[in-house]
């Protein structure tokens, strides 16, 4: 049982470029979050996934673009990288209307040149 | 909009202090609000989580508790440990926003041998 699992664990990219961050979880979760950390900032919501087929935006949807592959899968897309997109970004499931605790993933390092 | 607030940023204690950390959220209207710890370099781990019905949560040495109406949780660690040095993230979701968690910038604790 392997949890929630992101790739890659570190990536630079050059102003411009474009990359897919992946995330998958084994539990069986209906909802998927992506968030970013920044320094002093704590952690803020990028998009979600209620549901296979479903996707919102969450307090800094700009720049990106998911999709929700199946109910396992979640994916984050950059489509043009900025430096101000350099953060950490956490991949989560869980969580809900139940009110359960949301599990994360160890994170992704993304550096922006 | 929620906002959460932590203090102190950051707190270095001597090993077997008992020691408090403090979260407050603007919005009382909170549906529940979750205790997270976070090692450096990894992901976040789940330690409590309280629904907005409840007063309080104990897990072994930690007991955090709420209270809705002044926007106010604390974590309480007991007998702390050097192996409980880590940052700790307060996070709350709203009512109406069910799958939002909204972050504070979380507390940095060392604790000395």
């Amino acid at each position: 049982n392997a949890g929630v699992t992101q790739t890659p664990k570190f990536q630079v990219l050059k102003t411009g470029q474009s990359m897919t961050l992946q995330c998958a979880q084994d539990m069986n979760h209906n909802s998927m979050y992506w968030y970013r950390q920044d320094p002093g900032m704590g952690l803020r919501l990028i998009y979600y996934s209620a549901s296979e087929g479903t996707t919102d935006k969450g307090e800094v949807p700009n720049g990106y673009n998911v999709s929700r592959l199946n109910k396992r899968e979640f994916s984050l897309r950059l489509e043009s990288a900025a430096p101000s997109q350099t953060s950490v970004y956490f991949c989560a499931s869980g969580g809900g209307l139940a009110g359960e605790t949301q599990y994360f993933g160890p994170g992704t390092r993304l550096l922006v040149l | 909009k929620q906002e959460v607030t932590q203090i102190p940023a950051a707190l270095s204690v001597p090993e077997g202090e008992n020691l408090v950390l403090n979260c407050s959220f603007t919005d009382s209207a909170i549906y529940n609000l979750q205790w997270f710890r976070q090692d450096p370099g990894k992901g976040l781990t789940s330690l409590l989580l309280i629904q907005s019905s409840q007063r309080e949560q104990t897990s072994g040495r930690l007991n955090a508790s709420l209270d809705k109406s002044s926007g106010r949780s604390t974590l309480y660690i007991a007998a702390s440990q050097p192996g409980d040095s880590a940052t700790y993230l307060c996070a709350v979701i709203s009512s109406g926003s069910a799958r939002q968690l909204t972050f504070g910038s979380g507390t940095q604790l060392t604790v000395l041998p």
